[in-house]
């Protein structure tokens, strides 16, 4: 079965380093999001993209985030000068387009940053 | 973000069903009520979705009042591997979902 996949697994940064958590999602998607968790809180939206751009982004999502499409396959979260609470499971999605307002996103297993 | 409540916890015994309530009074005429879990250490995982009538699907069973402020995920035969947290949402206007703080099931063996 396709799945998204993401990589590191588990990233520990100094603060003020930059860190790119990678992701591949499946094949024939087209949306993709980045959303984090924070040990023992909420899932939380960070930002989608579609069709080479950013469709939305939450207030999460400031000017030390980035995402790109390098290619015609992974999808990167680019945070740029960490912060200690930026110490969080990254989680990947994507989705079909046509399926994605109906709720089907494919979840990565996430990357852990441990911003020290 | 459209706003649902859910249950903080719920246990249920190996092998018999699950029901899992939430509320969602100010749900919006074209909004489709999603569930998603999430088991320990992994990413969320797509469970069902519907918009007005009962679902279906080789997971679970989502049974939606006739007013759509309410809904019940039902899983027919809890077994150990359904201990998660189970999140109930629903689509904002926007493309992203906004996930709550969920019902975490613990299935008693």
């Amino acid at each position: 079965e396709p799945e998204v996949t993401q990589t590191p697994s588990h990233q520990v940064t100094q603060m003020g380093q930059e860190v790119i958590l990678r992701c591949v999602p499946i094949s024939n998607h087209l949306y993709f999001y980045w959303y984090r968790q924070i040990l023992g809180q909420k899932v939380e939206f960070l930002v989608s993209f579609y069709n080479n751009e950013i469709s939305e982004k939450s207030e999460i999502f400031d000017d030390q985030f980035s995402v790109e499409r390098p290619d015609g396959s992974n999808f990167t979260l680019k945070i740029r000068s960490t912060k200690l609470e930026d110490s969080a499971m990254y989680f990947c999605a994507s989705g079909m387009k046509g399926r994605v307002n109906t709720g089907e996103l494919f979840f990565g297993e996430g990357s852990r940053l441990t911003v020290l | 973000d459209a706003k649902t409540t859910q249950p903080n916890s719920m246990e249920s015994n190996e092998e018999e069903p699950v029901h899992l309530p939430c509320n969602h009074s100010t749900i919006s005429g074209t909004d489709y009520i999603h569930w998603y879990r999430q088991l320990p250490s992994q990413g969320p995982e797509y469970v069902i979705h519907g918009l007005t009538s009962n679902v279906n699907n080789r997971m679970a069973s989502l049974a939606i009042a006739e007013d759509r402020k309410s809904s019940t995920l039902i899983l027919h035969r809890a077994t150990l591997r359904d201990a998660a947290v189970y999140y109930c949402i629903l689509r904002d206007t926007g493309n992203q979902f906004y996930f709550g703080t969920g019902t975490s099931l613990t299935v008693i063996p």
